[in-house]
């Protein structure tokens, strides 16, 4: 059964700090890993999306990285803002008994990011 | 266009008594989702549909029907709800997977209460 683990469940950093957010999962039969932001009372707004094929993804100062061999992805934010604070999820879509359809999410990384 | 949108915001409901939740999407998706979310549980996939007529059940089906009669519209209902149903419900759709930018758009949620 896949898991999905984030850690840290929480995190603060100074204004301008570079960080990296951290998922872990357990079966690297993976099809895809998508990245997420979500805003308190609010849904969810896709950052990123990386194939099974692909090893990072970029856009702005975010960079995804994907290592499925060890089952491993990290959410690199470079000159964090105060706007950046949120929760951060991530989540696999793999061969669940053929169905494909199906994300798996971590349970996130609330950042909050002090001006 | 508007996304993903999902109707109403909140809704607080008696146990017993039943509800339709609304889910719309205007990007062409053949692909549509509706996931859960609950404290310490992460979001978990309630039932999925990959084209217009067709459904399929995803981790937490029980409880919960669903109907696609347009592809751009995906109907949760909940015929006898129960204080268990008490959940944010967002609703995603997707391209399908062959196809590349095949990333998940969630809606704003709707926040459910059953008393």
């Amino acid at each position: 059964k896949q898991e999905v683990t984030q850690i840290p469940a929480a995190l603060s950093v100074p204004e301008g700090e570079n960080l990296v957010l951290n998922c872990s999962f357990t079966d690297s039969a993976i099809y895809n890993l998508q990245w997420f932001r979500q805003d308190p009372g609010k849904g969810l707004t896709s950052l990123l999306l990386i194939q099974s094929s692909q090893r990072e993804q970029t856009s702005g100062r975010l960079n995804a990285s994907l290592d499925k061999s060890s089952g491993r992805s990290t959410l690199y934010i470079a000159a964090s803002q105060p706007g950046d604070s949120a929760t951060y999820l991530c989540a696999v879509r793999g061969f669940y008994g053929g169905a494909t359809n199906k994300l798996i999410f971590g349970t996130g990384t609330l950042l909050a990011v002090q001006p | 266009n508007a996304g993903v949108t999902q109707t109403p915001k909140f809704r607080v409901l008696k146990t017993g008594q039943s509800m339709t939740l609304l889910c719309a999407q205007d990007m062409n998706h053949e692909y549509m989702y509706w996931y859960r979310q609950d404290p310490g549980m992460g979001l978990r996939l309630i039932h999925y549909s990959v084209g217009e007529g067709t459904t399929a059940k995803g981790e937490v089906p029980d409880g919960y029907n669903v109907s696609r009669l347009k592809k751009q519209n995906f109907l949760l209902g909940l015929e006898s709800a129960a204080p268990s149903q008490t959940s944010v419900y967002f609703c995603a759709s997707s391209r399908p997977l062959v196809l590349a930018y095949n990333e998940q758009f969630f809606g704003p949620g709707t926040r459910l209460t059953v008393l």
